[in-house]
């Protein structure tokens, strides 16, 4: 498996408080992404890094900001949780380029009660 | 707007039988085509891919078929096997822009022993 480890694995929150979920790569690739997957959705990004601080918004993207300070970790929170954002959410990474492949990462099941 | 549309959503077939995953995009600045497969419990991981430069890409059992006047794509999966259940994901991006990967909404594949 691709160097991607993202935390929790699983999370059980309440209406209105804040989340952050952590996605930590080892591969020194300069993409990272951040996509929700919902039955009948498929995959949606939420929001992409192209670089330590450059950070742009995906399709759903509100409701939601990220940080990258390092290469390696990407951060995803939800600033103040909802139902809606109940989902599975999955950290990807990629070098870029011809032929890029993206790896993904176990994925992060939220509930938000 | 939902930029690739995959059919069908679900696709049961039997041991030894031919599975077929069709997908249109819309933007043709799009060059780069990959499919992902999934398995409950993982992360997406990269299958099979081709670019628009050729009409056909096969890795074993198998095979992209590409339509660039037709903007559509599809995946056929010869001799299906109860190891290829999982879900299918096709994708589209730009490489060389944002790399943004779009994906389907997913198809779940059964296959029958």
């Amino acid at each position: 498996d691709a160097g991607i480890t993202q935390s929790p694995r699983h999370k059980v929150t309440e209406t209105g408080t804040p989340v952050t979920l952590r996605c930590h790569q080892t591969e020194n690739h300069r993409y990272m992404y951040w996509y929700r997957q919902d039955p009948g959705h498929g995959l949606r990004l939420i929001h992409y890094s192209y670089g330590v601080k450059d950070t742009d918004k995906g399709e759903v993207s509100d409701g939601y900001s990220v940080s990258r300070s390092k290469t390696e970790d990407f951060l995803l929170t939800l600033e103040s949780a909802t139902s809606s954002q109940t989902s599975v959410y999955f950290c990807a990474i990629s070098r870029g380029g011809r032929n890029t492949e993206a790896f993904f990462g176990q994925g992060t099941r939220l509930t938000v009660v | 707007q939902q930029q690739v549309k995959q059919s069908p959503q679900s696709l049961i077939v039997q041991k030894g039988g031919i599975s077929i995953i069709n997908c249109a995009y819309e933007n043709t600045a799009f060059d780069y085509f990959p499919w992902y497969q999934q398995f409950p419990g993982k992360g997406p991981a990269l299958l099979i891919a081709i670019r628009p430069d050729v009409s056909e890409k096969k890795e074993g059992r198998f095979t992209i078929s590409f339509n660039k006047s037709a903007k559509q794509f599809s995946l056929h999966i010869m001799d299906s096997q109860p190891g290829d259940s999982a879900t299918y994901f096709c994708a589209a991006t730009m490489e060389g822009g944002s790399e943004k990967l779009v994906f389907g909404k997913g198809m779940k594949l059964t296959v029958n022993p």
